[in-house]
């Protein structure tokens, strides 16, 4: 099975910050990744899938990158409302696997 | 408008059953792979179970629940048996981001999500 690994696990930044988190997988997945948003009592939101194409909404200040094993989701600029958990999916095989998340705090 | 309709989920004792259903609209519910995800209070998402033209389980749910699908009443399931302590969570459908084809029955990366519904197993 793969094995998704984020770090890091949280990061403290302000508004106006570019944050960057990365994901590894325990195997090559090819681009069979995705992120997601997600605040506290809601759903995910899903930001990027094929590891770098921004979901239809989704603000310009989100962008992916990466293939093979090590992907990167990173944030221009920090807004107010970015404050969340974020979460890679790998989707190359069955079963699908979460990373264990980061949180962006204030 | 695509809405996920989550229900059935409550206290159940250790050893118990619940069955999750998921009820979808807006969009051509029997082309699409849907998936359950659970969140246990205060943890990350966990995949459990995906319905193309196949089924997958996670190991931790494998023997124990069943994911079904009736298109014609754009119904998703979760038949949920033995129940432990360690399933208790907020349980997740989710619709797959794109309609299933002859070469890709799953994408990835869920686009719709249900609000969620709580299953707490404990005596």
């Amino acid at each position: 099975d793969i094995q998704m690994t984020q770090s890091p696990s949280s990061v403290s930044a302000s508004v106006g910050d570019r944050v960057t988190i990365t994901c590894r997988a325990s195997q090559r997945i090819n681009n069979w990744l995705a992120w997601f948003q997600q605040k506290p009592g809601k759903a995910p939101n899903l930001l990027i899938y094929a590891a770098s194409t921004l979901q239809s909404g989704v603000p310009s200040r989100f962008s992916g990158s990466g293939s093979g094993t090590d992907f990167t989701l990173t944030i221009s600029s920090l807004r107010p409302e970015d404050f969340a958990t974020y979460y890679c999916q790998q989707a190359n095989t069955f079963p699908l696997a979460f990373g264990g998340g980061t949180k962006v705090e204030i | 408008e695509v809405q996920l309709l989550e229900s059935g989920g409550g206290l159940v004792q250790p050893g118990g059953s619940l069955r999750l259903s998921c009820v979808a609209s807006g969009f051509t519910f029997s082309s699409y792979a849907m998936t359950w995800v659970r969140q246990a209070p205060g943890k990350g998402l966990e995949w459990v179970s995906s319905i193309s033209g196949s089924t997958y389980y996670a190991d931790s749910v494998k023997g124990r629940f069943t994911i079904s699908r009736d298109n014609s009443k754009n119904t998703l399931y979760l038949q949920m048996n033995s129940l432990r302590a360690e399933d208790t969570a907020v349980y997740y459908c989710a619709k797959d981001r794109a309609p299933q084809s002859t070469l890709i029955t799953y994408y990835g990366g869920e686009d719709f999500w249900g609000q969620g519904t709580l299953v707490t197993v404990s005596s």
